[in-house]
């Protein structure tokens, strides 16, 4: 089983401020398999990011995402104040099929 | 663009049935796509419950496999989740969403579900 693992739990930035979100897994990963994902409070999930590197449809350029292999970053380069939130990676497993989540980064103020 | 929208009871007994369903709008659940459900429980993470495909073909995750069963009714342009033997460990906020590739794309607003007595 692959363990994604992110850092740190809690981030503390103010706004203009660069955010990096890190997501290490257990084992290598294909970068089409590694997404992520922003979650403000009482609302689901969003896709930001998907195939590690590419932003989801109407997400600003201010989120990028990278990496390889075991380990993979979500980049914020300036932070505006709806950018406050919780974020999540997620993987494909191919077999058997299915997904497993990061525990999550929780970007504050 | 996919609207998702869940529904079902916001409070079942333990050892009983959670069942809720999806309704897809527009036509898109007649896609060549996975529909998924993924479940959060109260001030945790997101836990992805399964999946099931167009063609009704479904997988599920290890954890929950033996109590869950994930289908679809194109006719109705639904998909639903049921869940047996329920414990207070189920008590969740479960989302219904559309897959784009190796992801999801499209989300419900989500179903809080509360197992008690």
């Amino acid at each position: 089983e692959i363990v994604l693992t992110q850092s740190p739990g809690t981030l503390s930035l103010s706004p203009g401020e660069r955010a990096t979100l890190s997501c290490r897994a257990s084992q290598s990963v294909s970068n089409a398999y590694l997404a992520w994902y922003q979650q403000r409070p009482g609302q689901a999930p969003r896709l930001l990011i998907y195939g590690a590197s590419n932003r989801a449809t109407g997400i600003p350029d201010r989120f990028s995402g990278s990496g390889s292999g075991t380990d993979f970053t979500l980049t914020i380069s300036r932070l505006e104040p709806e950018d406050f939130a919780v974020y999540y990676c997620q993987q494909y497993i191919r077999s058997p099929p299915g997904y497993t989540f990061g525990q999550g980064t929780k970007l504050e103020i | 663009q996919a609207h998702l929208q869940e529904s079902g009871p916001g409070l079942v007994e333990p050892s009983g049935t959670l069942s809720l369903t999806c309704t897809v709008s527009n036509g898109f659940i007649s896609e060549n796509s996975y529909w998924s459900w993924v479940r959060q429980p109260p001030g945790k993470g997101l836990e992805w419950i399964g999946q099931v495909y167009h063609s009704g073909s479904a997988n599920y995750n290890p954890s929950l496999r033996g109590r869950v069963t994930i289908s679809i009714d194109k006719s109705r342009n639904q998909f639903s989740l049921i869940l047996n033997s329920v414990t207070a460990a189920d008590t969740a906020v479960y989302f219904c969403a559309r897959h784009g590739g190796y992801n999801q794309d499209y989300w419900g607003q989500g179903n809080l579900v509360t197992v008690s007595s």
